[in-house]
């Protein structure tokens, strides 16, 4: 069955410039996340979803950084006036709820700010 | 705040030896321990979970352990192969913050042929 997809692989953009990331969860699971792993960071949670909800986005490291998901589905990354050390991959993961045991993750979205 | 270490930070091993990764957390109230593998470029792929009320999980090669009390945790592989070749990452997940998990450093392995 189909897994956990992001869009784009890939994205280079210049310093200032406003960038979205999008997540497709697996069918039927409630629960979403976004982490970025960066050089020297390791990776570190931004934001979690129940259904169309965020009851934790404390990880989300400034105001620039803001999500959003529709439909208990999709869910879109937006990193507006892109810093250089906003340069990262950042990785969506879903489970079936909360309370699951696992989280799947998708492969990721490597972002670059020249 | 939780903080998860993962020892070493890179391995390397001839091919068919049995080998102990390492990892260690300083919060012990936690939920679930999760041990996933990481491919040069690629997402995460789950390798096993030990709920906070279990001792050790197996699949195939891999055994996980968890020593909740003292706060660690290891991963052991037996007889390694090239394919093993990987960064290995364990990540707990804290019972009373909600769902999300917090990652050690990894532990980058490389298998010889």
């Amino acid at each position: 069955g189909a897994g956990v997809s992001q869009s784009p692989s890939n994205k280079v953009t210049e310093k200032g410039k406003d960038v979205e990331l999008r997540c497709d969860p697996i069918s039927g699971h409630t629960a979403l996340y976004w982490y970025r792993q960066s050089l020297g960071q390791g990776l570190e949670f931004l934001i979690y979803f129940q259904g169309n909800s965020a009851p934790d986005k404390s990880g989300l490291p400034s105001d620039r950084f803001s999500a959003e998901r529709t439909g208990g589905s999709v869910s879109t990354l937006t990193i507006q006036r892109t810093q250089q050390e906003d340069s990262a991959v950042y990785l969506c993961a879903s489970s079936f709820s909360p309370s699951s045991y696992e989280q799947y993750f998708g492969p990721g979205t490597r972002l670059t700010v020249t | 705040k939780q903080e998860v270490t993962q020892i070493p930070a890179a391995l390397s091993v001839p091919e068919g030896e049995n080998l102990v990764l390492n990892c260690s957390f300083t919060d012990s109230a936690i939920y679930n321990l999760q041990w996933f593998r990481q491919d040069p470029g690629k997402g995460l792929t789950s390798l096993l979970l030990i709920q906070s009320s279990q001792r050790e999980q197996t699949s195939g090669r891999l055994n996980a352990s968890l020593d909740k009390s003292s706060g660690r945790s290891t991963l052991y592989i037996a007889a390694s192969q090239p394919g093993d070749s990987a960064t290995y990452l364990c990540a707990v997940r804290k019972e009373t913050s909600g769902s999300r998990l917090t990652f050690g450093e990894g532990t980058q392995l490389t298998v010889n042929p």
